[in-house]
């Protein structure tokens, strides 16, 4: 099973700021990546897959990057409703599809 | 527009089962499967297993093997999750999400979630 391993797990900053949260596999998956955000007391929300390409709908201030191993997303300037949790799927190797395990953006 | 409508939360007793509904509409229910994935209390994501729309086919993640039975009916494009021997580890909220049987497989689309609380 491929671990996927996000940091930093709380990640602090202040409105109108870039934001840029890390994910790691264990190994290689290519760029079969998805980004999820989600709110307190809602569904997990497709941001971006294929490590880059934003879902419909999705802002152009979320971005996404890397390949393998090394993944980042950056939200450019923080709006306040970017403050959620932010997880990372690999879907590059079945059985299972794997989740990181959040990292918590948080108003500075 | 696609909806995944899950059914109500749960109380159950340590032991017992439950079962959680989840009703597609606004798309093509065999183009697609179910996934179940749960989240603990303050916890990430956990896959659980996804059901084949056509087939029945499904796949049980470790640790659920045996005590989960993912069941569909495309007749009323709904599918089921059950969970049996509950125990207190259990408690957490249910999401269905469909992913395309063919394609990229993302999860474009989730159910509002299903708490279920074991507890006696």
């Amino acid at each position: 099973e491929i671990v996927m391993t996000q940091s930093p797990a709380t990640l602090s900053v202040s409105p109108g700021e870039r934001a840029t949260l890390s994910c790691r596999a264990s190994q290689s998956v290519g760029i079969n990546l998805a980004w999820f955000q989600q709110k307190p007391g809602q569904a997990p929300r497709l941001l971006i897959y294929s490590a880059s390409t934003r879902a419909t709908g999705i802002p152009a201030r979320f971005s996404g990057s890397g390949s393998g191993t090394e993944f980042t997303l950056t939200i450019s300037s923080l709006q306040s409703e970017d403050f959620a949790v932010y997880y990372c799927q690999q879907y590059n190797q079945w059985p299972p599809y794997t989740f990181g395990q959040g990292t918590k953006l948080e108003i500075k | 527009q696609v909806q995944l409508v899950q059914s109500g939360p749960e109380v159950v007793e340590p032991g017992a089962s439950v079962k959680v509904s989840c009703k597609a509409s606004g798309y093509i229910f065999s183009d697609f499967y179910t996934y179940w994935v749960r989240q603990a209390p303050g916890q990430g994501l956990q896959l659980v297993g996804r059901i084949h729309p056509k087939s029945g086919g499904t796949y049980y993640a470790q640790g659920f093997e045996g005590r989960v039975t993912m069941t569909r009916d495309p007749s009323i494009t709904t599918a089921y999750m059950e969970l049996s021997s509950l125990t207190s580890d259990d408690t957490a909220v249910y999401y269905c999400a469909r992913v395309a049987v063919v394609g990229i497989p993302l999860f474009d689309s989730w159910g509002q979630g299903t708490l279920v609380v074991v507890s006696s």
